[in-house]
């Protein structure tokens, strides 16, 4: 079975241009969660979805969005791209959203994002 | 911001050695989970122990987690040189959808 996969893995973009990051999740997984991770740091958590609903959003400004597709996955979206957006971006699945989580996310390899 | 403190930073040993890894928090949890991550590609899932839990085994990982001291640690026995990575505790806090809240993570270079 195929894990979650992202793409592109490596993307180079310009301050002030935009960026659509891709998830497909596990095979049955409904649930899609968005992270940025900055160099030398742990993963920051951006956006949920489960259902094609937003269920949960992370302390990031309005440039980013995201939404879920009816086959679950996924699409992150960045405006007016800053250098400071230069990051790995992760997307993890599960199966389903439940409070207390009893089960870890299957995590994709990333997208390495650079901005110049 | 960053919900977990990882203890230490970068640690160095020699295969065969043990490696143990320290995590504090700050909020009440649902579970605590312990991530890996090889040359800052893609999260692994190691292990995951419930609040209710102390201790949890899985092949050479250990995790214990002390909820009164807010705090976990993840014991790696007779280390190899494919465990050098950066390994994450992540908590799921009490009240959340299940939204993870990562450390900093720590950096293990196991030497042959």
């Amino acid at each position: 079975d195929a894990g979650v996969t992202q793409s592109p893995t490596h993307l180079i973009k310009t301050r002030g241009q935009h960026v659509t990051l891709r998830c497909s999740p596990i095979s049955g997984h409904k649930s899609v969660s968005w992270y940025q991770q900055v160099l030398g740091q742990g993963p920051q958590f951006i956006f949920q979805y489960y259902e094609k609903e937003e269920r949960g959003r992370g302390n990031f400004p309005d440039r980013f969005s995201a939404r879920q597709f009816p086959n679950y996955s996924s699409e992150l979206n960045v405006n007016a791209l800053l250098l400071g957006d230069s990051a790995l971006y992760l997307c993890a699945s599960s199966l389903v959203l439940v409070q207390g989580l009893n089960y870890g996310y299957t995590f994709g390899s990333g997208t390495r994002l650079t901005v110049v | 911001s960053q919900q977990g403190e990882e203890d230490p930073q970068a640690l160095s040993i020699q295969e065969g050695e043990n490696a143990t890894m320290n995590c504090s928090y700050k909020t009440s949890i649902n579970n605590l989970q312990w991530y890996r991550q090889n040359s800052g590609r893609g999260l692994v899932h190691l292990i995951l122990i419930r609040s209710n839990e102390r201790e949890k085994h899985s092949g050479r990982l250990r995790v214990t987690l002390d909820t009164s001291k807010k705090s976990s640690s993840l014991l790696i026995t007779a280390s190899r040189a494919a465990d050098t990575a950066s390994y994450f505790c992540a908590t799921d806090a009490f009240g959340s959808q299940g939204n993870l809240i990562f450390g900093k993570g720590t950096k293990l270079s196991v030497k042959p």
